[in-house]
């Protein structure tokens, strides 16, 4: 499968912990982009990467998530101190240039 | 503020039905506009982008700009169509590279 790929596919913590999720792009994409979606809710973004650059972050991105992306291949995404509202589905996609984003599986975090 | 809606949480047709996904945005620019599917246990994946102008299994979405709506269209439904429906608008000229997506439409064909 040459698709975009996401570890864990599955998260359970408690309150307080340190969790990180990692996805790896479909090969050659520059651009890498990372959603979370709640229940009921469409995607939301949270960042995007062209190459290593972090060039976009949202509002929802608050100092206890950090992305990085550090040789512009696969990126991750650690929350610390994770907390119950940060329960949702985390998904990554790729793209090349401004053509269609491609979706991994994402990882599903529930905190207890 | 950059704003899309699809206001049916839950659409239900029979078979065979004409099929209408609603979908208004308000964007301060030009969006392009894209429908994503996501089938049961499976990925987000692409159906339709509008500068494309494809068909895509027998879907397609007709932009209009007067009414700022892209509503996604099928003529005759399937059952293998049911499936959770995104409309997300991407603003490009703004500047950003991320997709807005509406809170999804689900669509269940009754056989």
């Amino acid at each position: 499968d040459t698709g975009v790929s996401q570890d864990p596919r599955h998260k359970i913590t408690k309150r307080g912990q340190n969790v990180t999720f990692r996805c790896d792009p479909i090969s050659e994409h520059n651009r890498l982009y990372w959603y979370r979606q709640t229940l009921g809710q469409g995607p939301e973004f949270l960042t995007y990467f062209q190459n290593e650059a972090q060039l976009e972050k949202s509002r929802l991105l608050s100092d206890r998530f950090s992305a990085e992306r550090p040789k512009g291949s696969f990126s991750t995404l650690e929350i610390q101190r994770t907390e119950q509202g940060d329960s949702a589905m985390y998904l990554c996609a790729s793209s090349r240039g401004k053509e269609t984003q491609y979706f991994g599986p994402g990882t599903r975090l529930l905190v207890l | 503020a950059q704003r899309v809606t699809q206001p049916e949480k839950l659409l239900s047709v029979f078979k065979g039905a004409p099929v209408e996904l609603k979908c208004n945005y308000s964007y301060s620019g030009s969006p392009e506009l894209f429908w994503y599917v996501q089938y049961s246990r499976q990925r987000l994946q692409l159906l339709l982008r509008h500068i494309s102008r494809e068909s895509i299994k027998g879907f397609t979405a007709d932009l209009n700009k007067g009414e700022t709506s892209f509503h996604l269209k099928k003529p005759f439904a399937q059952e293998e169509d049911s499936a959770m429906y995104y409309c997300a608008p991407w603003d490009s000229g703004a500047g950003s590279y991320q997709l807005t997506f509406g809170k999804g439409t689900k669509l269940s064909v009754i056989p």
